[in-house]
Order: C-alpha cells, then structure tokens, then sequence
C-alpha cells in the first residue's frame, strides 16, 4: 500500500467553524489530490498540487483552500464550514508519467467529515 | 475528458468471471481507459488501464474493442473481496489538468458466495 495517511480519520463540527484536513505521503510523489464523495456521486475533485506551493481549483472549489508546503503534507482547509461540506474527504498522490502515458493516482483512507 | 456508461449494478458468483463493460463512444484517440475500484468504507484503487490492446495484470484483464467505444473488465474467479464499486474512467494525458479523474457513479459489483 502507497504511504498515504489522513488525519483525523473522523470529526464532527459545528456550522461556521474552521476545518482542517491533513493528508501526508512518505512517496515522495510531486502530484497530491484532495477529493469529496457523497452518497449517490463518485469523487468530485477539489483542489489539487503540481508540487510545493503550486496548487490548482478542481471541480468543486468553492467554500475549499489548500496549502502545500512540504512535499509530503498536502491541507484542505474549511475556512466557514458548512452543513453541505459534510461529506467523505479523500487524499490521493500521483508521479508524472513522464510521456509514459498516464500516471496512477495512489488514495488514503479517507476522513469522514460531519458538519452539524 | 469523453464521458463513460456503466451498468449501475451487476451481480456475480464466487469463484466465477465476471465482465463489467464500459461503453465511451466519444472516446478521443488519446485517452487512456483507466479502471478503479473502491471496496466499502475505503479510498479508490487502482485496477488496470489500457489504450488500444487488451492488458492483463495479477487482477484483472481488460479487453478494449477494436474501435475502442467499449471496454471490459474481467475479474476471471470472482472472490467475496472483489464485492466494491468498479469506475471506467476515460483520462487523456495530453489533456491537460495533470493527472485529474473524473469519476461517474460506477458499478456496484456483489459476489454472492
């Protein structure tokens, strides 16, 4: 299994409060991927990282920050959270495939995130 | 990325193969198909991908159609562990946008021992 850890595995906060989600990797892997899942829906992307401070918007950005600045540890962050930010969280890690076609993306376990 | 369509569920037997098709009749020709799987209460892993020949690996094998608007993925003795969400996902590497899946709602696979 890729070394993928998540932290905390579960949390449960209240409306309006800040939230951050930890996912570090010891793969050394420059590609990181922050991922929600909700009931009915495959995995929305979020934010994602090329390498160290140098992140990008996904599919469902809003109300979402990153930060990344170490390789290994890649932050999403709630900054307000909502009732609709209550959802399954997922990190994942990739290495460029370097014109070798496509990369495989390596997921964690995932942080299960309840907003009340 | 060309969007896929898959059965939203299929049932199987242990120890017997199962085929899951992937239509992606729009598909570009640059994309790879990719398959993952998310056994329950887990994050997504890797099955297998492939471009235009069939491929096999110590999981699966996938069989690519010749004019690649449908895949399968065939688990060839279905175990109880095999029971999870398969996703065909189309990725085009040249695409842009890195290495981002888009995923659909898959199939649910159950094995039935």
């Amino acid at each position: 299994d890729a070394g993928i850890t998540q932290s905390p595995r579960h949390k449960v906060t209240e409306t309006g409060t800040p939230v951050t989600l930890r996912c570090h990797q010891t793969e050394n892997h420059r590609y990181m991927y922050w991922y929600r899942q909700d009931p009915g829906h495959g995995l929305r992307l979020i934010h994602y990282s090329y390498g160290v401070k140098d992140t990008d918007k996904g599919e469902v950005s809003d109300g979402y920050s990153v930060s990344r600045s170490k390789t290994e540890d890649f932050l999403l962050t709630l900054e307000s959270a909502t009732s609709s930010q209550t959802s399954v969280y997922f990190c994942a890690i990739s290495e460029p495939a370097g014109g070798m076609g496509v990369e495989t993306q390596y997921f964690g376990p995932g942080t299960r995130l309840l907003v009340l | 990325d060309a969007k896929t369509t898959q059965p939203n569920s299929m049932e199987s037997n242990e120890e017997e193969p199962v085929h899951l098709p992937c239509n992606h009749s729009t598909i570009s020709g640059t994309d790879y198909i990719h398959w993952y799987r998310q056994l329950p209460s887990q994050g997504p892993e890797y099955v297998i991908h492939g471009l235009t020949s069939n491929v096999n690996n110590r999981m699966a094998s996938l069989a690519i159609a010749e004019d690649r608007k449908s895949s399968t993925l065939i688990l060839h003795r279905a175990t109880l562990r095999d029971a999870a969400v398969y996703y065909c996902i189309l990725r085009d590497p040249y695409g842009g946008s890195q290495g981002n899946l888009i995923f659909g709602k898959g199939t649910k696979l159950s094995v039935k021992p």
